[in-house]
């Protein structure tokens, strides 16, 4: 039971353009929302965050969007780079003691110079 | 700060033998989490600490796996035997409160 999915497992996009990277989750309880950029041979290292009571939040390049009514959030990259091609990772969770976070299966992005 | 600490960083063992991954967490860090990756199902939680105390371990798949955190400072994932479907990623991460977590470099493990 996927209770967070990324159904596209692979996005390529032009150097320069933006990358839009969508996650659904189906837990209505998960209050906070996280991506991680994973590169090859590395752990996963934590990208943006965004909590229930928001529905945007943006960091530099990065911004991502919670559409809580659709149970759906996405990840900008503006703009695109190279260094930006890694394994995407949507996670949720809820707070309170002893929370813990579930992942979707990662989108690979690759951005073309 | 040295970060999460993985050992080994590659395993390759035969099926039916003993398997054990090492993690060191981050100095502070009050939560340890072992995680799995597949191509097939991404990246699944087995298992988890607050203050060496196990949490919730209903993601581990089999009773071949166990885990064990006997101090602050170091935790260890055991698989015996280990099958070839045991053959992944796997990563330690830790935390602190509410912060969020942070990976080690990951193991990673074939069991031919």
């Amino acid at each position: 039971d996927q209770q967070v999915k990324q159904n596209s497992p692979s996005l390529s996009v032009q150097e320069g353009r933006i990358s839009i990277l969508n996650c659904d989750y189906t837990n209505s309880m998960f209050d906070y929302f996280l991506w991680y950029k994973k590169y090859p041979a590395e752990g996963p290292t934590f990208l943006i965050s965004i909590s229930s009571i928001k529905d945007k939040n943006e960091d530099g390049r990065f911004t991502v969007f919670l559409n809580k009514s659709a149970k759906h959030l996405s990840l900008h990259i503006v703009p695109s780079q190279p260094g930006d091609s890694a394994v995407y990772f949507c996670a949720a969770g809820y707070t309170g003691a002893n929370s813990k976070l579930t992942f979707g299966k990662g989108i690979t992005l690759s951005v073309r110079p | 700060d040295a970060g999460v600490i993985q050992s080994p960083r590659h395993e390759v063992t035969e099926m039916g033998q003993e398997v054990t991954l090492r993690c060191k967490p981050i100095s502070g860090h009050d939560y340890l989490f072992w995680y799995r990756q597949t191509m097939m199902r991404g990246l699944e939680l087995l298992i988890y600490f607050n203050n060496n105390v196990p949490i919730d371990d209903s993601g581990m798949p089999e009773d071949r796996f166990s885990a064990k955190m006997p101090n602050a400072s170091f935790s260890t994932l055991k698989i015996q035997p280990s099958e070839p479907r045991d053959s992944a990623v796997y990563f330690c991460a830790s935390r602190t409160g509410y912060d969020e977590q942070y990976f080690g470099p990951g193991t990673r493990l074939t069991v031919t």
